[in-house]
């Protein structure tokens, strides 16, 4: 597509649940990156990967949190027995190069009653 | 570590007024530097970065921004702010070259227009 692609635009969740975020990147790019938004924090690192190697791991903020991403393309953010701090607006990013430049998507807002 | 400091959580400017945001950042190297700007209910769209050479950078809708080594900031202008210039903006310094573009934002800037 001509952007990056993020699904469901809005869950609602009950505490407890797992819930699964998707996450499509523009064509091409290499790297894909997920960060999250709370309200009035700002964008905090959560995982990122490039081409085959190993992703980074170091911004996810429990073992609760996981992400993979098949072939290269897709990613899906995995949150296990969410609890209502996990509430956020989950973002993906994807780059291609070294030029720095992140493409976002339009986000994912979890909540979780 | 890096970090982003924008001292302004909320601004408020007259549609015509001139604008300036604030981002000050922490980094042991020279550092990539970008602002993002996010209207409601959208994802973050880049402005403008900064990696090199010429330290006063211009970017889409009208913005600029200048690069001071001396006072690790990195501020972001627009002479004359538009109603539709209403959105939060966020700065963001990241590593040099390869090893990832892995970016560490501010908290964000809210500006509201004055019509």
């Amino acid at each position: 597509g001509a952007g990056v692609s993020q699904s469901p635009s809005n869950k609602v969740t009950e505490k407890g649940k797992d819930v699964e975020l998707r996450c499509d990147p523009i064509s091409g790019h290499t790297a894909l990156y997920w960060y999250r938004q709370s309200l009035g924090q700002g964008l905090e690192f959560l995982i990122y990967f490039q081409g085959n190697s190993a992703p980074d791991k170091s911004g996810l903020p429990s073992d609760r949190f996981s992400a993979e991403r098949t072939g290269g393309s897709v990613s899906t953010l995995t949150i296990q027995r969410t609890q209502q701090e996990d509430s956020a607006v989950y973002l993906c990013a994807s780059s291609q190069g070294s030029t720095g430049e992140l493409f976002f998507g339009e986000g994912s807002r979890l909540t979780v009653l | 570590a890096q970090s982003v400091t924008q001292p302004d959580i909320h601004i408020t400017v007259s549609e015509g007024a001139s604008l300036e945001l604030r981002c000050n950042y922490s980094y042991g190297a020279t550092p990539y530097l970008f602002w993002y700007v996010q209207s409601p209910g959208q994802g973050l769209q880049l402005l403008l970065k900064y990696f090199s050479g010429d330290t006063l950078v211009q970017g889409i809708k009208g913005f600029e921004a200048e690069f001071k080594r001396s006072q690790s900031s990195f501020n972001l202008r627009k002479p004359s702010v538009h109603w539709s210039d209403a959105a939060e903006y966020f700065c963001a310094v990241g590593p040099l070259g390869g090893g990832g573009n892995k970016l560490t934002f501010g908290t964000g800037t809210q500006l509201k227009v004055e019509l």
